[in-house]
Protein backbone atom coordinates (compact mmCIF):
# COMPACT_ATOMS: atom_id res chain seq x y z
CA UNK A 1 0.00 0.00 0.00
CA UNK A 2 1.68 3.43 -0.76
CA UNK A 3 1.94 6.36 1.77
CA UNK A 4 0.50 9.33 2.00
CA UNK A 5 2.77 11.51 -0.84
CA UNK A 6 3.40 15.28 -0.25
CA UNK A 7 5.49 17.54 -2.48
CA UNK A 8 7.01 19.24 -2.51
CA UNK A 9 9.38 18.21 0.49
CA UNK A 10 11.38 21.26 0.99
CA UNK A 11 10.30 25.30 -0.40
CA UNK A 12 12.48 28.54 0.66
CA UNK A 13 10.56 31.82 0.41
CA UNK A 14 10.68 35.09 1.00
CA UNK A 15 8.00 36.84 3.31
CA UNK A 16 4.51 37.76 1.46
CA UNK A 17 5.44 35.29 -1.75
CA UNK A 18 2.77 32.51 -1.45
CA UNK A 19 3.59 28.98 -1.62
CA UNK A 20 1.22 25.82 -2.48
CA UNK A 21 1.65 22.04 -1.15
CA UNK A 22 0.40 19.01 -2.33
CA UNK A 23 -0.98 15.99 -0.56
CA UNK A 24 -2.03 12.24 -2.36
CA UNK A 25 -3.77 10.57 0.76
CA UNK A 26 -3.67 6.67 0.81
CA UNK A 27 -6.60 5.29 -1.15
CA UNK A 28 -9.95 5.40 0.10
CA UNK A 29 -8.76 7.13 3.29
CA UNK A 30 -12.07 9.14 3.57
CA UNK A 31 -10.24 11.39 5.95
CA UNK A 32 -7.66 13.99 5.32
CA UNK A 33 -5.55 16.21 8.07
CA UNK A 34 -3.46 19.20 7.31
CA UNK A 35 -0.91 19.86 10.54
CA UNK A 36 1.43 22.36 11.30
CA UNK A 37 4.88 21.08 13.04
CA UNK A 38 6.93 24.05 14.43
CA UNK A 39 10.34 23.13 15.07
CA UNK A 40 10.65 21.16 18.24
CA UNK A 41 6.79 20.98 19.25
CA UNK A 42 4.43 18.75 17.92
CA UNK A 43 1.82 18.44 15.51
CA UNK A 44 -0.88 21.40 15.64
CA UNK A 45 -4.19 20.76 13.43
CA UNK A 46 -5.11 22.87 10.37
CA UNK A 47 -7.83 22.04 8.69
CA UNK A 48 -9.64 17.96 8.78
CA UNK A 49 -11.41 16.85 5.79
CA UNK A 50 -14.35 14.18 5.71
CA UNK A 51 -14.02 13.17 1.90
CA UNK A 52 -14.58 16.75 0.31
CA UNK A 53 -15.93 18.68 3.01
CA UNK A 54 -14.33 20.79 5.94
CA UNK A 55 -15.00 18.88 9.23
CA UNK A 56 -12.78 21.15 11.36
CA UNK A 57 -10.46 24.67 10.21
CA UNK A 58 -10.99 26.67 13.46
CA UNK A 59 -7.12 26.66 13.96
CA UNK A 60 -6.45 27.46 10.57
CA UNK A 61 -5.70 31.40 10.21
CA UNK A 62 -8.11 32.13 7.52
CA UNK A 63 -6.62 35.08 6.17
CA UNK A 64 -3.12 34.04 4.83
CA UNK A 65 -4.07 29.74 4.95
CA UNK A 66 -6.87 28.30 2.22
CA UNK A 67 -7.15 24.42 1.47
CA UNK A 68 -9.26 22.58 -0.21
CA UNK A 69 -9.99 19.10 -1.29
CA UNK A 70 -11.30 18.64 -5.01
CA UNK A 71 -13.28 15.12 -5.38
CA UNK A 72 -12.22 14.22 -1.95
CA UNK A 73 -8.49 12.64 -2.78
CA UNK A 74 -6.14 15.09 -3.34
CA UNK A 75 -5.54 17.98 -1.21
CA UNK A 76 -3.52 21.59 -1.53
CA UNK A 77 -2.53 23.85 1.36
CA UNK A 78 -2.11 27.39 0.32
CA UNK A 79 -0.23 30.75 2.42
CA UNK A 80 -0.40 33.65 1.22
CA UNK A 81 1.23 35.96 1.82
CA UNK A 82 3.87 34.42 4.33
CA UNK A 83 5.00 35.38 7.17
CA UNK A 84 8.03 34.90 8.92
CA UNK A 85 6.42 32.56 11.88
CA UNK A 86 5.01 30.29 9.10
CA UNK A 87 8.25 28.50 9.20
CA UNK A 88 7.42 24.93 9.82
CA UNK A 89 7.12 21.74 8.73
CA UNK A 90 3.24 21.02 7.00
CA UNK A 91 2.33 17.43 7.09
CA UNK A 92 -0.42 15.69 5.58
CA UNK A 93 -2.17 12.42 7.46
CA UNK A 94 -5.18 10.47 6.02
CA UNK A 95 -7.23 8.04 7.76
CA UNK A 96 -9.86 5.35 6.82
CA UNK A 97 -12.18 7.44 9.17
CA UNK A 98 -12.30 9.77 11.85
CA UNK A 99 -12.04 7.59 14.73
CA UNK A 100 -9.07 5.86 13.71
CA UNK A 101 -5.38 6.74 13.85
CA UNK A 102 -4.08 8.59 10.93
CA UNK A 103 -0.91 7.83 8.41
CA UNK A 104 1.21 11.03 8.25
CA UNK A 105 2.90 11.87 4.39
CA UNK A 106 7.30 13.00 4.95
CA UNK A 107 5.97 16.61 5.43
CA UNK A 108 6.62 20.04 3.53
CA UNK A 109 9.85 21.80 5.51
CA UNK A 110 8.49 25.38 4.60
CA UNK A 111 11.10 28.63 5.35
CA UNK A 112 10.15 31.76 5.12
CA UNK A 113 12.84 34.51 4.84
CA UNK B 1 -9.82 22.70 25.50
CA UNK B 2 -7.71 20.17 25.90
CA UNK B 3 -4.20 19.99 26.65
CA UNK B 4 -1.34 17.56 26.85
CA UNK B 5 1.61 17.49 28.88
CA UNK B 6 4.70 15.08 28.32
CA UNK B 7 7.57 14.13 30.86
CA UNK B 8 10.56 13.53 30.11
CA UNK B 9 10.97 16.03 27.27
CA UNK B 10 14.51 14.04 26.70
CA UNK B 11 15.78 10.57 27.70
CA UNK B 12 18.84 8.05 27.55
CA UNK B 13 18.62 4.85 27.88
CA UNK B 14 21.09 2.00 27.89
CA UNK B 15 20.22 -0.90 24.85
CA UNK B 16 18.17 -3.41 26.71
CA UNK B 17 17.16 -1.22 29.23
CA UNK B 18 13.58 -0.01 29.29
CA UNK B 19 11.91 3.26 28.51
CA UNK B 20 8.68 4.61 30.18
CA UNK B 21 7.71 8.26 28.68
CA UNK B 22 4.24 9.99 30.95
CA UNK B 23 1.77 11.91 29.08
CA UNK B 24 -1.12 14.17 31.34
CA UNK B 25 -4.22 14.83 30.12
CA UNK B 26 -6.74 17.76 31.03
CA UNK B 27 -10.74 16.94 29.51
CA UNK B 28 -11.83 14.19 31.12
CA UNK B 29 -13.99 13.60 28.00
CA UNK B 30 -11.13 12.15 25.81
CA UNK B 31 -11.53 8.70 25.15
CA UNK B 32 -8.80 8.09 22.53
CA UNK B 33 -4.89 8.17 23.12
CA UNK B 34 -2.33 7.01 20.07
CA UNK B 35 1.20 7.36 20.54
CA UNK B 36 3.28 8.23 17.60
CA UNK B 37 7.08 7.99 16.78
CA UNK B 38 8.46 10.55 14.60
CA UNK B 39 12.06 9.97 13.26
CA UNK B 40 14.33 12.17 11.99
CA UNK B 41 12.99 13.77 8.14
CA UNK B 42 9.98 11.35 8.39
CA UNK B 43 6.32 12.29 9.46
CA UNK B 44 4.72 10.70 12.83
CA UNK B 45 4.13 6.67 12.68
CA UNK B 46 1.15 5.52 14.72
CA UNK B 47 2.45 3.04 17.20
CA UNK B 48 0.12 2.06 19.15
CA UNK B 49 -3.11 3.55 20.48
CA UNK B 50 -5.64 2.91 23.12
CA UNK B 51 -8.85 3.83 23.61
CA UNK B 52 -10.82 4.55 27.36
CA UNK B 53 -12.52 1.38 27.78
CA UNK B 54 -9.00 0.04 28.07
CA UNK B 55 -6.84 0.24 30.79
CA UNK B 56 -3.53 -1.68 29.26
CA UNK B 57 -2.69 -2.60 25.54
CA UNK B 58 0.23 -4.18 24.51
CA UNK B 59 1.96 -5.24 21.33
CA UNK B 60 5.55 -6.92 21.37
CA UNK B 61 7.89 -4.73 22.71
CA UNK B 62 5.20 -1.78 23.19
CA UNK B 63 2.74 -1.57 26.17
CA UNK B 64 0.11 1.20 27.07
CA UNK B 65 -1.20 1.83 30.20
CA UNK B 66 -4.05 4.18 30.36
CA UNK B 67 -5.39 5.26 34.14
CA UNK B 68 -8.62 8.08 33.52
CA UNK B 69 -9.13 9.09 37.26
CA UNK B 70 -5.98 10.29 37.38
CA UNK B 71 -6.10 11.31 33.54
CA UNK B 72 -2.85 10.08 32.59
CA UNK B 73 -1.45 8.07 30.32
CA UNK B 74 2.26 6.18 29.65
CA UNK B 75 4.29 4.32 26.87
CA UNK B 76 6.54 1.67 28.24
CA UNK B 77 8.97 0.32 25.49
CA UNK B 78 11.11 -2.77 26.99
CA UNK B 79 14.34 -4.10 25.35
CA UNK B 80 15.19 -1.03 23.87
CA UNK B 81 17.11 -1.04 20.50
CA UNK B 82 18.83 1.51 18.89
CA UNK B 83 16.67 2.16 16.36
CA UNK B 84 13.96 2.93 18.72
CA UNK B 85 15.41 6.63 19.04
CA UNK B 86 13.52 8.84 17.79
CA UNK B 87 10.70 11.47 19.17
CA UNK B 88 7.78 10.41 20.77
CA UNK B 89 4.63 11.89 20.87
CA UNK B 90 0.99 11.29 22.86
CA UNK B 91 -1.95 12.75 22.00
CA UNK B 92 -5.71 12.75 22.96
CA UNK B 93 -9.17 13.09 21.27
CA UNK B 94 -12.23 13.60 22.68
CA UNK B 95 -15.05 12.15 19.81
CA UNK B 96 -14.33 10.97 16.05
CA UNK B 97 -14.90 14.43 14.79
CA UNK B 98 -12.87 16.56 17.72
CA UNK B 99 -9.15 17.55 16.79
CA UNK B 100 -6.36 15.04 18.06
CA UNK B 101 -3.77 16.89 20.48
CA UNK B 102 -0.22 16.70 21.04
CA UNK B 103 1.82 16.41 23.40
CA UNK B 104 5.28 18.65 23.22
CA UNK B 105 7.11 15.01 22.65
CA UNK B 106 9.73 13.03 23.88
CA UNK B 107 13.44 13.11 22.35
CA UNK B 108 14.10 9.38 23.03
CA UNK B 109 17.73 8.19 22.96
CA UNK B 110 19.17 4.42 22.85
CA UNK B 111 22.60 4.35 23.63
CA UNK B 112 24.48 1.21 22.26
Amino acid sequence: EAGVAQSPRYKIIEKRQSVAFWCNPISGHATLYWYQQILGQGPKLLIQFQNNGVVDDSQLPKDRFSAERLKGVDSTLKIQPAKLEDSAVYLCASSPSADRGSAFGAGSRLTVL
Amino acid sequence: GENVEQHPSTLSVQEGDSAVIKCTYSDSASNYFPWYKQELGKGPQLIIDIRSNVGEKKDQRIAVTLNKTAKHFSLHITETQPEDSAVYFCAARRTSYDKVIFGPGTSLSVIP
